[in-house]
């Protein structure tokens, strides 16, 4: 079974612009998160989406958007980057069928905002 | 204040160490917890969760839940090099029927190198 795929691993932006991140979750699972980690924060919720629904969202600024697709695929958008949304974006899927799932999660888009 | 607290490290041990990685946590209401290991330029992985108090073996990890006391740890016994990596403890709440949420609240990680 294919993992939790993100694209693009990598990516430079400059400040004011904005940007698209892709995730496709593992067949099967209904429920994708974000996350953003960096050196001095952690890792730290953004939100969840299942079947197209956002379900939680975290503490972040209203730059940060996402969306889910009928497929389960996702994609988080930050507009007017900011120095300070440099950082690893992580998604995770999860099944959601049970009492406990597990969320796996992808390799991460590496973002720097120059 | 930080809802999870864990202490950064870095941690170094021998190969065949016992390693002890420790976190507390502020909110109540969590209910259950995990244990995360994240390779260099990798996602994070799950290693071990437990749901409310108690002990959890799998191997060589050992996970323990207080919850009078607010504190887990993972205890690594025959530590080896292939164990360095970055551990992160994580928690979340669930509804009344006991499904986990979604949203994983994680630790600021501790780094373990295990040398030869």
């Amino acid at each position: 079974k294919a993992g939790v795929t993100q694209t693009p691993r990598y990516l430079i932006k400059t400040r004011g612009q904005q940007v698209t991140l892709s995730c496709s979750p593992i067949s099967g699972h209904r429920s994708v998160s974000w996350y953003q980690q960096t050196p001095g924060q952690g890792l730290q919720f953004l939100f969840e989406y299942f079947s197209e629904t956002q379900r939680n969202k975290g503490n972040f600024p209203g730059r940060f958007s996402g969306r889910q697709f009928s497929n389960s695929r996702s994609e988080m958008n930050v507009s007017t980057l900011e120095l300070g949304d440099s950082a690893l974006y992580l998604c995770a899927s999860r099944a959601a069928a049970s009492s406990y799932n597990e969320q796996f999660f992808g390799p991460g888009t590496r973002l720097t905002v120059l | 204040q930080k809802e999870v607290e864990q202490d950064p490290g870095p941690l170094s041990v021998p190969e065949g160490a016992i390693v002890s990685l420790n976190c507390t946590y502020s909110n109540s209401a969590f209910q259950y917890f995990m244990w995360y290991r994240q390779y260099s330029r990798k996602g994070p992985e799950l290693l071990m969760y437990t749901y409310s108090s108690g002990n959890k073996e799998d191997g060589r990890f050992t996970a323990q839940v207080d919850k009078s006391s607010k504190y887990i740890s993972l205890f690594i016994r025959d530590s080896q090099p292939s164990d360095s990596a970055t551990y992160l403890c994580a928690m979340s709440l669930s509804n009344a029927g006991g499904t986990s949420y979604g949203k994983l609240t994680f630790g600021q990680g501790t780094i373990l190198t295990v040398h030869p």
